[in-house]
């Protein structure tokens, strides 16, 4: 069954550097996104992705944040000098159908990234 | 500020039982509704999605939404330790552009006991 993939799994920074998270959306798919999940809590939006532009983004989305597809298959999420409250566990997902009808969106297995 | 509210647990119930979670929603004009299985340290994952009043049955599992009270509920037949996990409520979010983004619930913690 297509799935999403991430990497890393875990990532370790020190504060002020910049990382780069992969993802590989499932092949069919058109709509990305990235959301975040800070240690016990909620599940939160940061961007979403479509068409080789976003689409949508949160207030957490700021501009030290930034999404690219380099190519046919990655979507990568920038940020560019890590902060602590950076921390978290970042998920990439794709959806097939658009937002507008009902598309389901699939996660992936999420990269935990730590700065110190 | 769009809101989803999820009594965060822990439910307990023994095995075999049913388990009932439940979800309230602030904007009326949602049109999407989820439930994702989140074990600890791992990543949503989709159980199922309901658009539309009434009930929605797959397997064991039962989705439930009522938009006029702005609620919607997720129902376990024959609840098993497997199933012990959060379940994130998740309704589509709108920032200003296509209202599929996702707003998640805090999850309610559920618990089955051999």
């Amino acid at each position: 069954e297509p799935e999403v993939t991430q990497t890393p799994s875990h990532q370790v920074t020190q504060m002020g550097q910049e990382v780069i998270l992969r993802c590989v959306p499932i092949s069919n798919h058109l709509y990305f996104y990235w959301y975040r999940q800070i240690l016990g809590q909620k599940v939160e939006f940061l961007v979403s992705f479509y068409n080789n532009e976003i689409s949508e983004k949160s207030e957490i989305f700021d501009d030290q944040f930034s999404v690219e597809r380099p190519d046919g298959s990655n979507f990568t999420l920038k940020i560019r000098s890590t902060k602590l409250e950076d921390s978290a566990m970042y998920f990439c997902a794709s959806s097939e159908a658009s937002p507008n009808r009902f598309g389901t969106q699939y996660f992936g297995p999420g990269t935990r990234l730590l700065v110190l | 500020q769009k809101e989803v509210e999820q009594n965060s647990g822990p439910l307990s119930v023994p095995e075999g039982a049913i388990a009932s979670l439940n979800c309230t929603y602030s904007d009326r004009g949602s049109q999407s509704f989820f439930w994702y299985r989140q074990y600890s340290g791992k990543s949503p994952e989709l159980i199922m999605f309901i658009y539309s009043n009434g009930d929605k049955e797959d397997g064991r599992f039962t989705a439930q939404l009522n938009k006029a009270s702005q609620y919607v509920s997720l129902l376990i037949r024959d609840s098993q330790p497997s199933d012990s996990a959060t379940y994130l409520c998740a309704v589509n979010g709108d920032y200003g552009g296509s209202q599929g983004n996702l707003i998640f619930g805090k999850g309610t913690k559920l618990s089955v006991k051999p």
